[in-house]
């Protein structure tokens, strides 16, 4: 079973609309952490964010935010006034307490943000 | 700002040939990782290496792989004797002392294609 599901395959905006990207987990722990990570076109891993499970407020961070629900075992992200250079594969992860140190990704969503 | 480094970026190999990636992590950090994305798909994790040895590993971490930290800076990968299916990038990944419960940062990756 996926511990980490990313519905969104494939996701096309226009430049400013705002976009979200979905994150659904699967565990059974009550420690984990949550992150996301940004792969560009060059194929690195960007890390954005890192969210304890015991910290469900919402995280901004200029245009990105994120929404953190434990009653729905999600953690969106969201792209407000979405630019060009915000296209790219976003992936979701986690890492939890009865696993080990390994992360767990999700498939990861394709952004594309048209001029 | 430190950042994980990997050489070469790129590698071609004909099958069963051996191959070694190299990783530089982060000078202070405690914890080494290497994951493998197949071309489209999702990062996967293959091993974990703590206090010189291993501590965990995956299913897709076989015989055929081994890791070695050689001196106080390097982390390599090496896979005795490649198959097709190993064609993936790889990322190698560092956290600090806490584990489990620290952000990993990852490399840029090597592009292993194996002919």
């Amino acid at each position: 079973a996926q511990k980490v599901t990313q519905a969104q395959t494939e996701i096309s905006v226009v430049e400013k609309e705002d976009v979200t990207l979905d994150c659904v987990y699967e565990t059974r722990d009550t420690t984990y952490y949550l992150f996301w990570y940004k792969q560009p076109p060059s194929g690195e891993l960007v890390f954005l964010i890192r969210r304890n499970s015991f910290d469900e407020q919402n995280e901004i961070s200029g245009r990105y935010s994120w929404n953190f629900q434990k009653s729905t075992s999600s953690f969106n992200f969201t792209i407000t006034a979405s630019q060009v250079v915000d296209s790219a594969v976003y992936f979701c992860a986690l890492s939890e307490t009865i696993t080990g140190n390994q992360f767990y990704f999700g498939t990861g969503t394709s952004l594309t943000v048209i001029p | 700002e430190p950042e994980v480094t990997q050489t070469p970026s790129h590698q071609v190999t004909q099958m069963g040939q051996e191959v070694i990636l190299r990783c530089v992590p982060i000078s202070n950090h405690l914890y080494f990782y290497w994951y493998r994305q197949i071309l489209g798909q999702k990062v996967e994790f293959l091993v974990s290496f703590y206090n010189n040895e291993i501590s965990e590993k995956s299913e897709i971490f076989d015989d055929q792989f081994s890791v070695e930290r050689p001196d106080g800076s390097n982390f390599t990968l090496k896979i005795r004797s490649t198959k097709l299916e190993d064609s993936a990038m790889y990322f190698c990944a560092s956290s600090g002392g806490g584990g489990r419960w620290e952000t990993q940062y990852f490399g840029p990756g090597t592009r292993l294609l194996v002919l």
